[in-house]
């Protein structure tokens, strides 16, 4: 059963754009909700991570919002740059650890120049 | 450099072979985790070790046998694959309530 489910599975956006990633998890003791970001021949590396006492929280031009309610949350890039052509994976916890993670199944963004 | 250092970063092997992948962390993590990547599937956990105790099994098959020496090594023996088995397959490591810190994986094709 999947527990995060990720979505689009494919994103293409033009420099400059707003890139939005979607994922709703069904786990209500999920705690942590932190996003992954993949380059191809590389491991997943922590981008940003969100914990449900907030609703939303940004870092440079990453921003993840959070709705509790509707167990959804996003990740927003704005000023999307060819640079940023990952893939990227929700992922969330019951642990405050983070490190017990169901992963959703991936969205690869190609933003072209 | 990741800090999670795998080996080797490809690996072909027939149905028959045995192999041996290998996991070195240089955080000073007390867990090691092994994950199999497949296309357009989420990661999926397979072994936890905590300490060099083995925490979490997830119902992974017997032909996949791990081994984690000491706290900075972790090893995932492979005997009599599948071809279904292919996959990228990662490290990660943690120390106690840290995010996991991913190795850049081996690539295993099974023919």
């Amino acid at each position: 059963q999947q527990q995060v489910k990720q979505s689009p599975q494919s994103l293409i956006v033009q420099k400059g754009g707003i890139s939005i990633i979607n994922c709703a998890y069904e786990n209500t003791a999920f705690d942590y909700f932190p996003w992954y970001q993949q380059f191809p021949g590389k491991g997943p590396a922590l981008l940003i991570a969100i914990r449900p006492d907030v609703s939303e929280k940004k870092e440079g031009r990453f921003t993840i919002s959070f709705n509790k309610s509707a167990k959804q949350f996003s990740l927003h890039i704005m000023d999307s740059q060819p640079g940023d052509s990952a893939t990227y994976f929700c992922a969330a916890s019951r642990e405050t650890s983070g490190s017990r993670l169901t992963f959703g199944e991936g969205t690869q963004l190609t933003v072209n120049p | 450099e990741t800090g999670v250092t795998q080996t080797p970063r490809h690996l072909v092997m027939g149905m028959t072979n045995k192999k041996s992948l290998k996991c070195e962390q240089h955080l000073g993590h007390n867990a090691m985790y092994w994950y199999k990547q497949s296309a357009k599937k989420p990661l999926e956990l397979m072994f936890v070790y905590n300490f060099k105790e083995q925490t979490e099994n997830n119902s992974v098959p017997s032909r996949f046998s791990p081994e984690c020496p000491n706290s900075s090594h972790l090893f995932l023996h492979l005997h009599t694959l599948q071809p279904e088995d292919s996959a990228l397959y990662l490290c990660a490591s943690s120390l106690d309530y840290s995010p996991l810190h991913f190795g850049n994986g081996t690539r295993l094709t099974v023919t």
